[in-house]
């Protein structure tokens, strides 16, 4: 298993623009989350997903936009993007049922996506 | 809703000693709360968490301690290495919402030689 993954692992972008961060997963997960770390700081969730066409908005939801078309993926759209945006994006997994090894509660993260905006 | 609070902020200890970092929650419906180590530019990885039917939790040289009717919890690192010095998260969330976590801002534990 690959586990999560994200791309890019980098972006600068301007002021206006537009761009979506891909997230996916292939350990049949039903709960899929994105974070925002930004330096020195803790993560803060921004919206989740319980399962594919199910989402919500976490702490920081303002600015972005997410979708959940299938299990796998879970990706995050930023429309405007601002100089506050700048940031390392993490997503994550977990599953619904735990087992004896992984319990439900979980959560695995991608390696991030460093996003400048200027 | 939740809100962490994480102390201290950098810890530097020598190799060989004890390291011990503590949260306190505010929310009495949490009931995991799991500790991250994150290496620099690398992603957080889940070290050891602990259920709120569970007091104490260890594993090797890391130990996690919870406090329920004082809501706060600590993790306890014996016989540090430099291969611990990483910052690390602290998290709580209540099961049965997808598990949302909120994160504590932080420790950089310094392990000198």
């Amino acid at each position: 298993n690959a586990g999560v993954t994200q791309t890019p692992k980098f972006r600068i972008l301007k002021i206006g623009q537009s761009m979506t961060l891909q997230c996916t997963q292939d350990m049949n997960h039903n709960y899929m989350y994105w974070y925002r770390q930004d330096p020195g700081m803790g993560l803060k969730l921004i919206y989740y997903s319980v399962g594919a066409g199910i989402t919500d908005k976490g702490e920081v939801p303002n600015g972005y936009n997410v979708s959940r078309s299938t299990t796998e993926d879970f990706p995050l759209r930023l429309e405007l993007a601002a100089p506050s945006q700048t940031s390392v994006y993490f997503c994550a997994s977990s599953p619904l049922v735990g087992t004896w090894v992984v319990p439900p509660d979980t959560q695995y993260f991608g390696p991030g996506t460093r996003l400048t905006v200027l | 809703g939740e809100n962490v609070e994480q102390h201290p902020s950098t810890l530097s200890v020598q190799e060989g000693d004890s390291a011990v970092i503590k949260c306190t929650y505010s929310d009495s419906a949490s009931n995991y709360f799991p500790w991250y180590k994150q290496e620099l530019g690398k992603r957080p990885q889940l070290i050891i968490d602990i259920r709120s039917n569970v007091g104490e939790k260890k594993d090797q040289r890391i130990a996690v301690t919870l406090n329920k009717t004082a809501k706060h919890f600590s993790l306890h690192i014996t016989e540090t290495q430099p291969e611990d010095s990483a910052v690390y998260f602290c998290a709580a969330s209540s099961t049965g919402t997808a598990s949302k976590l909120t994160f504590g801002t932080g420790t950089r534990l310094q392990v000198t030689l």
